[in-house]
């Protein structure tokens, strides 16, 4: 079964400061992969997919993640960081039935001023 | 917009008793499912349904089944809770083969 590692359960970042929150996955076909984001007292919110299309994936609120095959990585990025990214971030891989997602454990993006 | 809703959510229930988590889902997906989210565990997936009167289960599903009478409506039942379900569920719905999923806001099931 396919399956994401988020290394870091908490992330402090500066405001202002690069944001890098790291998914590695496991998979033996090419995977469909997801960030999400969840703020607090919120439900899920898809923030960017990667279906193979393209290795570098745009989503929204200026997060990117860059699809690397040859380090099985989906690392999520923001070049700046904003005190309304706090929130729980996490990594999901489709199962190649398509019908669940597996998520990673999260990791939980602090931003300070 | 596809709404996803989940008939409470909180809910506080004793050990012992026989809890129900509804879900509806207004825009006719095949699939349901239902997951539990805790804190450092992330989520994981509990029992989930390709259709009406089908399921499969998940990772965890032991305590727990599932109802799928309805297209729309997709339940968790909990025969007999304990405090060790106390935890956040959340219901998803997705159309076959778009790999979009679609998440209600969660119920926070607290077990006494």
């Amino acid at each position: 079964a396919q399956s994401v590692t988020q290394l870091g359960s908490h992330v402090s970042v500066s405001e202002g400061a690069l944001v890098l929150l790291r998914c590695n996955y496991s998979s033996s076909v090419p995977p469909y992969l997801f960030w999400y984001v969840q703020y607090p007292n919120q439900g899920l919110q898809l923030l960017l997919k990667y279906t193979s299309a393209a290795t570098l994936v745009k989503g929204i609120n200026g997060f990117e993640a860059e699809f690397k095959k040859s380090e099985t990585s989906f690392h999520l990025t923001k070049p700046s960081a904003h005190m309304s990214d706090a929130a729980e971030y996490f990594c999901a891989v489709s199962e190649n039935s398509g019908y669940a997602l597996n998520f990673g454990k999260g990791t939980s993006l602090l931003v300070t001023p | 917009d596809v709404k996803v809703t989940q008939s409470s959510r909180y809910l506080v229930k004793r050990t012992g008793e026989k809890v129900f988590l509804e879900c509806v889902q207004d825009m006719d997906h095949e699939n349901m499912f239902w997951y539990r989210q805790d804190p450092g565990l992330g989520l994981r997936l509990i029992y989930f349904s390709y259709d009406v009167k089908m399921k499969e289960k998940g990772d965890i599903p032991e305590g727990y089944s599932v109802s799928r009478e309805k297209k729309e409506r997709f339940s968790l039942i909990l025969e007999s809770a304990s405090t060790n379900q106390t935890s956040m569920y959340l219901c998803a719905s997705s159309l076959g083969g778009t790999r979009l999923w679609f998440f209600g806001p969660g119920t926070r099931l607290t077990v006494l």
